[in-house]
């Protein structure tokens, strides 16, 4: 079946814009992750969501981060005012139910602020 | 703090030998330790995972090993192949309440080399 799938594939940006990046996890997944990949940091979980539950948002490095999952399927993560350091790899993971150690990962979105 | 140590950082590898990846963690509360292996531009891709119940699991050519004593786990590739080179990462995450949110080492580069 279907994987993670995750748009755009490739983000330009400038300093200070805003910045929109979806994910659709494996349909009947019901956990979602959202990690950033980069040189420095490697990969660091940044949100997860889990049905109706309250996200966990210990991850996010800022106030500028924020995510939000409609209708329990499709995530959006947002960057405000995006910096030069925001720039990396942003991967959307999903989880089975009674799986959720089992992390899929998309393809990825790449981030880059100019 | 880096939660989860891996090394080395580089390997190369001749054809058809054996590829070894080690990790070390510090949190004694991880019960779920993963292998991803990553290719240029792509996301993660779940390759084997452990729990602290086995020692040893094996899926044909890979193998992890467990030691829960010392706290640490290791990849082996048997009869690597140029096709296996990509990018290693263990990781580990817990069960208890929370997100099952995975912790990563910092990846290892494997080349083979025919």
């Amino acid at each position: 079946g279907a994987g993670v799938s995750q748009s755009p594939s490739n983000k330009v940006t400038e300093k200070g814009k805003d910045v929109e990046l979806r994910c659709d996890p494996i349909s009947g997944h019901t956990a979602l992750y959202w990690y950033r990949q980069s040189l420095g940091q490697g990969l660091e979980f940044l949100i997860y969501f889990q049905g109706n539950s309250a996200p966990d948002k210990s991850g996010l490095p800022s106030d500028r981060f924020s995510a939000e999952r409609t209708g329990g399927s499709v995530s959006t993560l947002t960057i405000q005012r995006t910096q030069q350091e925001d720039s990396a790899v942003y991967l959307c993971a999903s989880s089975p139910v009674g799986g959720r150690n089992e992390q899929y990962f998309g393809p990825g979105t790449r981030l880059t602020v100019t | 703090q880096q939660q989860v140590k891996q090394s080395p950082q580089s390997l190369i590898v001749q054809k058809g030998g054996i590829s070894i990846i080690n990790c070390a963690y510090e949190n004694t509360a991880f019960d779920y330790f993963p292998w991803y292996q990553q290719f240029p531009g792509k996301g993660p891709a779940l390759l084997i995972a452990i729990r602290p119940d086995v020692s040893e699991k094996k899926e044909g050519r890979f193998t992890i090993s467990f030691n829960k004593s010392a706290k640490q786990f290791s990849l082996h590739i048997m009869d690597s192949q140029p096709g296996d080179s990509a990018t290693y990462f263990c990781a580990a995450s817990y069960s208890g309440a929370g997100s099952y949110q995975l912790t990563f080492g910092k990846g290892t580069k494997l080349s083979v080399i025919p």
